[in-house]
């Protein structure tokens, strides 16, 4: 119930391209849904996160869609660039349990020149 | 205004001694989360704390593990006894008081390397 489901594990695209990550989660009491980057060495940094009262939330190139009723949201980098080349883990939280986050297992991403 | 500081960035520690982990949180932020990440794997949650109290350690090893934050200083993540199993990386995150407190900022870890 309170584990996030992360695929795909890697992912290999090309510059200029489109890269899409998706997570599905089972306990509905979740309430926020952040996506976080992570590079070798460094600590996860907050990308973008969504609530789910909404179906979508874009930052620049990044794009949260978000399907409540299939417990499913991804997370989409358009434009991708080699500076994107990292991994990403998506994560879910409560309130009610303090916001701590349950994350998924990462998909390391890798944007070709 | 600094981010969230881990220190040390690497430790290493041969089998049964302490390994002591701390963490600042950034200014004006007084919760604190301690994560650990097992290569290749994502974070998986320990403790959460706020100035003198633990209020979730759900994630937290039953023997060996302890967390504080205390009034003044760092959290500290002391981890007895240590064993090979334990080297991993250990993040801290912090959040503010009140609005937004879902939002966590990480610092770099500290990565433990049991001998």
């Amino acid at each position: 119930q309170q584990q996030v489901k992360q695929s795909p594990q890697s992912l290999i695209v090309q510059k200029g391209g489109i890269s899409i990550i998706n997570c599905a989660y089972e306990n509905t009491a979740f309430d926020y849904f952040p996506w976080y980057q992570q590079f070798p060495g460094k600590g996860p940094a907050l990308l973008i996160a969504i609530r789910p009262d909404v179906s979508e939330k874009k930052e620049g190139r990044f794009t949260i869609s978000f399907n409540k009723s299939a417990k499913q949201f991804s997370l989409h980098i358009m434009d991708s660039q080699p500076g994107d080349s990292a991994t990403y883990f998506c994560a879910a939280s409560r309130r009610d349990s303090s916001y701590k986050l349950i994350f998924g297992s990462g998909t390391r991403l890798l944007v070709r020149p | 205004n600094a981010g969230v500081m881990q220190n040390p960035r690497h430790l290493v520690r041969r089998r049964g001694q302490e390994a002591r982990l701390r963490c600042s949180p950034m200014k004006g932020h007084s919760h604190v989360y301690w994560y650990r990440q097992l290569p290749e794997e994502g974070l998986k949650f320990m403790v959460y704390l706020q100035k003198e109290n633990i209020i979730d350690e759900s994630g937290m090893p039953k023997e060996r593990f302890s967390a504080e934050f205390p009034k003044e200083g760092p959290s500290i993540l002391r981890i007895q006894q240590v064993v090979r199993g334990d080297s991993a990386a250990y993040f801290c995150a912090s959040s503010p008081l009140g609005v937004a407190f879902e939002k966590l900022f990480f610092g770099s870890g500290t990565q433990l390397s049991v001998l």
